[in-house]
């Protein structure tokens, strides 16, 4: 059974900081890109970051770039976003999911949720 | 403002044949095959249509389609356990990154 489990989430302040963990089980991670695509409350979802099987690749939503940065560890089954400045506008459950070689998200996790306020 | 524009609401009656549509651009679904998600309930989001290809385990009253730069989604034989809020997403090819719709929130009456 494939799950993706999220964790790291919580309260922070703005400008602070924060890791979020995504810890992958039931399929090959080294040969799978992962992403993550956040949901502020009452909103839409939106594509934060993906990273590529081996993590030589990544790509950022514009909102984000050079705030936040995605990693893995292949020997961990665990892909990172840690997220720098943070903003009140960063609030939201970010998911973690894995891309099918850019063509779908076919497994989510179910989310970790992020709230920025002073 | 979403890259993808979804209607932000439809309606249907059980039995009914509703279809939703995603409007993008060259760069997006012009070139790319569209992901379609359902959420219940601000869960999480759920796959339910890859293209024209249904993922493992979902009902075939499910069918997705594109013409040009726009898919849909077409539900027929609509289901009280189809109300959900629908997501269309691609690569988009100029962004270099994934783009989503709005969202279409669809009630069963």
């Amino acid at each position: 059974e494939v799950q993706l489990l999220e964790s790291g989430g919580g309260l922070v302040q703005p400008g602070g900081s924060l890791r979020l963990s995504c810890v992958v089980t039931g399929f090959r991670f080294s040969s799978n890109a992962l992403a993550w695509v956040r949901q502020p409350p009452g909103k839409g979802l939106e594509w934060v970051s993906v990273i590529s099987s081996t993590g030589g690749n990544t790509y950022y939503a514009d909102s984000v770039k050079g705030r936040f940065t995605i990693s893995r560890d292949n020997s961990r089954n665990t892909v990172f976003l840690q997220m720098n400045s943070l903003r009140v506008e960063d609030t939201a459950t970010y998911y973690c999911a894995k891309d099918r070689a850019r063509e779908f998200f076919d497994y989510w996790g179910q989310g970790a949720l992020v709230a920025v306020s002073s | 403002q979403s890259a993808l524009t979804q209607e932000a609401s439809l309606s249907g009656t059980v039995g009914q044949k509703v279809t939703l549509s995603c409007t993008g651009n060259g760069n997006n679904i012009g070139r790319f095959s569209v992901g379609w998600y359902q959420q219940i309930s601000r869960g999480a989001p759920k796959p339910v249509m890859f293209g024209d290809s249904l993922p493992s385990g979902i009902p075939d009253r499910f069918s997705g389609s594109k013409s040009g730069t726009t898919a849909f989604l077409t539900i027929s034989g609509l289901q009280p356990e189809d109300e959900a809020d629908y997501y269309c997403s691609t690569w988009d090819a100029s962004l270099s990154g994934w783009v989503f719709g709005g969202g279409t929130r669809l009630t069963v009456l």
